[in-house]
């Protein structure tokens, strides 16, 4: 069965700091890929995704991926964190064969300390 | 706000009991996708629909069933309620004539079973 793995659970860093999370999805073919933001008492945002071309993927409130085919992996990366970037953040893949479903990592809580 | 809508917002049910959450699509998406997400996880897909048909279903007993209706609002029916069905329920709504695109998110039911 796919699979998407997110290497850390928890992430606590001060502001400003710079922000890495991983995110690694097992073969399966042509995949789309996404990341959600969850913020507290609120639904799942994107924050960006990637169908094709470049694969440095820029998104909404500085926030970044690059895809690494080779690798299978998705990283988010944000070089200056925020105390409202407190949330929970979601991987999601979407292989193209399975149809128009998502399949989500874990999630890594992250904790920006003000 | 994403035109998601979830209905109700929390909801305490009585192992054994029937339940049914609503959710209303966002305006021009005929495709409603359903996902569990239990404490600490990231959401996990239960089913889709596609113009009233079910498209596509994960790893969910049969007890999990749903309903789309011809104004693309969808229903998730959960029948004989167990305690690890407690968890948020979420409603996404996408459009499948393009592959290449994102699901929006509805801000999900909180279902507690005591």
């Amino acid at each position: 069965a796919q699979s998407v793995s997110q290497h850390n659970h928890h992430v606590i860093l001060s502001e400003a700091a710079s922000l890495e999370l991983g995110c690694n999805y097992s073969y399966g073919g042509t995949v789309n890929l996404f990341w959600y933001v969850q913020y507290p008492g609120q639904h799942l945002q994107l924050l960006l995704k990637y169908f094709s071309g470049d694969p440095l993927v820029k998104g909404i409130k500085g926030f970044e991926a690059e895809f690494i085919k080779s690798k299978f992996s998705f990283n988010l990366r944000k070089p200056s964190v925020q105390w409202s970037d407190t949330a929970e953040y979601f991987c999601a893949v979407n292989w193209k064969a399975a149809g128009n479903k998502l399949t989500f990592g874990g999630g890594t809580r992250v904790l920006v300390k003000p | 706000e994403t035109g998601v809508t979830q209905s109700p917002t929390h909801l305490i049910k009585t192992r054994g009991q029937q339940v049914t959450l609503r959710c209303s699509s966002q305006s021009g998406h005929n495709t409603v996708s359903w996902y569990q997400q239990a404490l600490g996880q990231g959401p996990q897909f239960i089913f889709q629909y596609y113009r009233e048909e079910e498209n596509g279903r994960g790893n969910f007993p049969p007890r999990f069933s749903g309903l789309q209706f011809p104004n693309y609002s969808s229903e998730l029916n959960v029948n004989a309620l167990e305690l690890d069905d407690s968890a948020l329920y979420l409603c996404a709504s996408s459009s499948p004539t393009d592959m290449n695109t994102e699901a929006f998110f509805g801000q999900g039911t909180r279902l507690t079973v005591v």
